[in-house]
């Protein structure tokens, strides 16, 4: 099946530092790309929707200017954390639609933790 | 939007029985639902999905069905092994965003 890749799987930073989390469709094009924050034992809760060539549409209660989505190419969607803080830490899967059937395919995560 | 309720959060199943977990939404213009495994520290990984026009599907020992009068779905895994043990997600498609269930947990004992 299709693959999606998420780099890096896991990060850690100090408080007050931007990290940038890469979504890859591997052997697909991906006009939407989802994003996603996981809390231990939680489920996932969408945070933004990346559209390739316009802004992202945030979920409510997601802080655009913290969580910077740029969808630049079909391939490729990033998710930039600015001035991180501990409260951030979490995991972040993204998912990207594609295919002939449309199916969402989801990367590996990525673990972020801010010291 | 789109509300998914999961039961059970919690399932403990002896090796070779059968597991149930069971999902209702709320929006009836929801149209496809699909079923996540995930192991720690992995993103979820699509088992088996099924769209709103269809009432079974089946895969090996994975079935899914949906009640769509009822707006509840199921997941139905037999002769369970050790390596099904995860925590699995249910989901439903609604304004082109998938909403999740909470999760089971589910744990095969040898």
């Amino acid at each position: 099946g299709a693959v999606v890749s998420q780099h890096p799987s896991r990060v850690i930073c100090k408080s007050g530092t931007s990290v940038k989390i890469e979504c890859r469709s591997l052997d697909f094009q991906a006009t939407t790309m989802f994003w996603y924050r996981q809390f231990p034992k939680k489920s996932l809760m969408l945070m933004a929707t990346s559209n390739e060539g316009s802004k992202a549409t945030y979920e409510q209660g997601v802080e655009k200017d913290k969580f910077l989505i740029n969808h630049a190419s079909l391939t490729l969607s990033t998710l930039t954390v600015t001035s991180a803080h501990p409260e951030d830490s979490s995991f972040y899967i993204c998912s990207a639609r594609g295919g002939v059937t449309g199916e969402l395919f989801f990367g590996e995560g990525s673990r972020l933790t801010v010291l | 939007g789109e509300n998914v309720e999961q039961h059970p959060s919690t399932l403990s199943v002896q090796e070779g029985d059968s597991a149930v977990i069971k999902c209702t939404y709320s929006d009836s213009a929801s149209n496809y639902f699909p079923w996540y495994k995930q192991e720690l520290g992995k993103g979820p990984q699509l088992i088996i999905d099924i769209r709103s026009n269809v009432g079974e599907k089946k895969d090996q020992r994975i079935a899914v069905t949906l009640n769509k009068t009822a707006k509840h779905f199921s997941l139905h895994i037999t002769e369970t092994q050790p390596e099904d043990s995860a925590v699995y997600f249910c989901a439903a498609l609604y304004d082109y965003k998938l909403s999740f269930g909470a999760g089971t947990t589910v744990t095969v004992r040898a």
